[in-house]
């Protein structure tokens, strides 16, 4: 059973360049969320999708998006890159109940 | 005040220690309770969860949560060098419109042979 897997592994960007950054759900899963991780630090909730919706979104500006296909798997877009949004990018999959299961992430380095 | 505060460390132990690891929390709506263990440039992987109040073992692992309190656990028996990590608590609030995951800092942790 695979578990959730997202690509690329790692991405080295110039500031105001835009990023894709993929993730597929763990089999069976249908609610795909993500967060950003900045060093040393929790994961920051950044959007939610279920029925390829945006159901929730935590504090991060519109440069910011996603997309989630019928498949579940999904995509983060961050348009218009800063130093600031260098950062672990992390996908997590769930079913109804809200137990989340992570990648092992992107690691995103903005120069 | 952050909604979750966790003591970021560095905890340091001796192989075979019990290690306790605490979150503390101030939004009465959370429901789940959940701890990852993170190494170093990977993702977080769920150890263990708890819904509402209770203890929950699993192995050398104990999950505990106080609500009354608004404090939680995660014990670790007989630690091991393999243990060494950043320990993630996270918490959710019920319904589909609120169940994002908050996270504390991480505690890290190094189990010493």
């Amino acid at each position: 059973d695979a578990g959730v897997t997202q690509s690329p592994t790692h991405l080295i960007k110039t500031r105001g360049q835009q990023v894709t950054l993929r993730c597929s759900p763990k089999s069976g899963h249908d609610t795909v969320s993500w967060y950003q991780q900045a060093l040393g630090q929790g994961p920051q909730f950044i959007f939610q999708y279920y029925e390829e919706e945006e159901r929730q979104r935590g504090n991060f500006p519109d440069r910011f998006s996603g997309h989630q296909f019928p498949n579940y798997s999904s995509e983060l877009n961050v348009n218009a890159l800063l130093l600031g949004d260098s950062a672990l990018y992390l996908c997590a999959s769930s079913l109804w109940e809200n137990i989340q299961y992570f990648g092992a992430g992107t690691r995103l380095s903005v120069l | 005040q952050k909604e979750v505060e966790q003591d970021p460390g560095p905890l340091s132990v001796p192989e075979g220690a019990i290690v306790s690891l605490n979150c503390t929390y101030s939004n009465s709506a959370f429901q789940y309770f959940m701890w990852y263990r993170q190494y170093s440039r990977k993702g977080p992987e769920l150890l263990m969860y708890t819904y509402s109040s209770g203890n929950k073992e699993d192995g050398r692992f104990t999950a505990q949560v106080d609500k009354s309190s608004k404090y939680i656990s995660l014990f670790i028996r007989d630690s091991q060098p393999s243990d060494s990590a950043t320990y993630l608590c996270a918490m959710s609030a019920v319904g589909g419109a609120t169940n994002k995951l908050i996270f504390g800092t991480g505690t890290l942790l190094a189990v010493q042979p």
